[in-house]
């Protein structure tokens, strides 16, 4: 089975860009999670989704990022216009109601750098 | 709040050698989740274990053993006879019962099993 594919890997862009993270979850999961990873902050929850409807997004920084989850296959995490301190590597995770919540199923990250 | 605390922020044994990676959590919580995640040098996050807060037997899997004791708040990772692909870096991380979804992790400790 295909686990949770994320795309770009790596992104390297300017200041003021923007950015466009995307997601492709574990067929049949129902949550989906957006996590960032940085040296500083370590991993950070920023929002997860249950059956595409956001539940929870207080990690979201600031409005410069927004996530959208349009259908059960597919998820974008926005930032617009990037940072600098945006640097980090973006992970996206799914779940099923199957498995214990918790248990989640991680992608290999996206690595963003803003220059 | 809920914090998880992993103090070793490195661990170098040699192969074949026992490791223990500590985890101590704070929550104010009396039903709540603990988990352990790898992170391989390809970069996803694999889930270990999930337990919860009111089962508190110790749990084997292979080399693999998780110790909890809610008298101290620690809930310990051991690897009996490492191995070089142990290398990683673990994650400890915490639950409740309300957002059982929503995951607070430890700083991680890089383990290296040296040959």
């Amino acid at each position: 089975d295909a686990g949770v594919i994320q795309s770009p890997r790596h992104e390297v862009t300017e200041m003021g860009q923007e950015v466009t993270l995307r997601c492709k979850p574990i067929s049949g999961h129902d949550y989906l999670f957006w996590y960032r990873q940085t040296m500083m902050r370590g991993l950070e929850l920023l929002i997860y989704f249950n059956n595409n409807v956001p539940i929870d997004d207080s990690g979201m920084p600031e409005d410069r990022f927004s996530a959208k989850m349009p259908n059960a296959s597919f998820s974008t995490l926005k930032i617009q216009p990037s940072e600098p301190r945006d640097s980090a590597v973006y992970f996206c995770a799914s779940s099923a109601p199957g498995h214990r919540p918790g248990e989640l199923f991680f992608g290999e990250g996206s690595r963003l750098t803003v220059l | 709040a809920q914090k998880v605390t992993q103090a070793q922020t490195e661990i170098s044994v040699v192969e074949k050698e026992d490791v223990t990676l500590d985890c101590v959590y704070e929550t104010r919580d009396t039903t709540y989740y603990l988990f352990w995640y790898k992170q391989p040098p390809s970069g996803e996050l694999v889930f270990l274990i999930r337990r919860n807060s009111f089962d508190e037997q110790n749990e084997i899997s292979g080399r693999y053993s998780w110790n909890f004791q809610k008298s101290t708040s620690s809930f310990n990772f051991t690897i009996t006879a490492s191995q070089v692909v142990d290398s990683a870096v673990y994650f400890c991380a915490l639950s409740d019962e309300d957002s059982s979804y929503k995951l607070i992790f430890g700083s991680g400790t890089r383990l290296l099993v040296r040959p």
